[in-house]
């Protein structure tokens, strides 16, 4: 199994331009998150997916879009880019379900930067 | 929300020498407490977990103890070694939120 894959790895954009990171998983997850890590602040929770066709808000989730239309594939939207967003991205997946946690394992994350 | 704060920030230790993080949590329905080891430009990666009925857990050097009462959990870390050193992240899980909030991190470095 690859695990949790992620797509680009590096990636530079400017002031206002949009852009998808890709993820993908192929242990049948149900459970999908992205977060963004940024010095001194830990992992903070964008957005989430407890199924296909379920999403939902995290802690930052302005600025941010995101759809599960399959189990494997979870893309995070950046619609407008800002020089705040600049961050590092993990997206991790778990088998948690109907409230029940797990392990949740991370892909090795896109470093973003907006100028 | 849940909000998880964690202590230290940064902590230094001889190496062979114990190492306690310790964290707290406001939501009183949290029932599920990883601990994350990340090195440097490395995702973040599980070395420990306990669950909210469990009081104690231990793995070898590693052990997490849960206080439910107090919202307190702790990673303690025996004879430690230099590739122990990393960024320690605590984290609890709401179940019914469905989400996982993490602690804002502890620099562990192991000193020869």
């Amino acid at each position: 199994n690859a695990g949790v894959t992620q797509t680009p790895k590096f990636q530079v954009l400017k002031t206002g331009q949009s852009m998808t990171l890709q993820c993908a998983q192929d242990m049948n997850h149900e459970y999908m998150s992205w977060y963004r890590q940024d010095p001194g602040m830990g992992l903070r929770l964008i957005h989430y997916s407890v199924g296909a066709g379920i999403t939902d808000q995290g802690e930052v989730p302005n600025g941010y879009n995101v759809s599960r239309s399959t189990t494997e594939d979870f893309p995070l939207r950046l619609l407008s880019a800002a020089p705040s967003q600049t961050s590092v991205y993990f997206c991790a997946s778990s088998a948690a379900s109907g409230g029940a946690a797990d392990t949740q394992y991370f892909g090795p994350g896109t470093r973003l930067t907006v100028l | 929300g849940e909000n998880v704060e964690q202590h230290p920030s940064t902590l230094s230790v001889q190496e062979g020498d114990s190492a306690v993080i310790k964290c707290t949590y406001s939501d009183s329905a949290s029932n599920y407490f990883p601990w994350y080891k990340q090195e440097l430009g490395k995702r973040p990666q599980l070395i420990i977990d306990i669950r909210s009925n469990v009081g104690e857990k231990k793995d070898q050097r590693i052990a997490v103890t849960l206080n439910k009462t107090a919202k307190h959990f702790s990673l303690h870390i025996t004879e430690t070694q230099p590739e122990d050193s990393a960024v320690y992240f605590c984290a609890a899980f709401t179940g019914g939120g469905n989400k996982l909030t993490f602690g804002t991190g502890t620099q562990l470095k192991v000193e020869l």
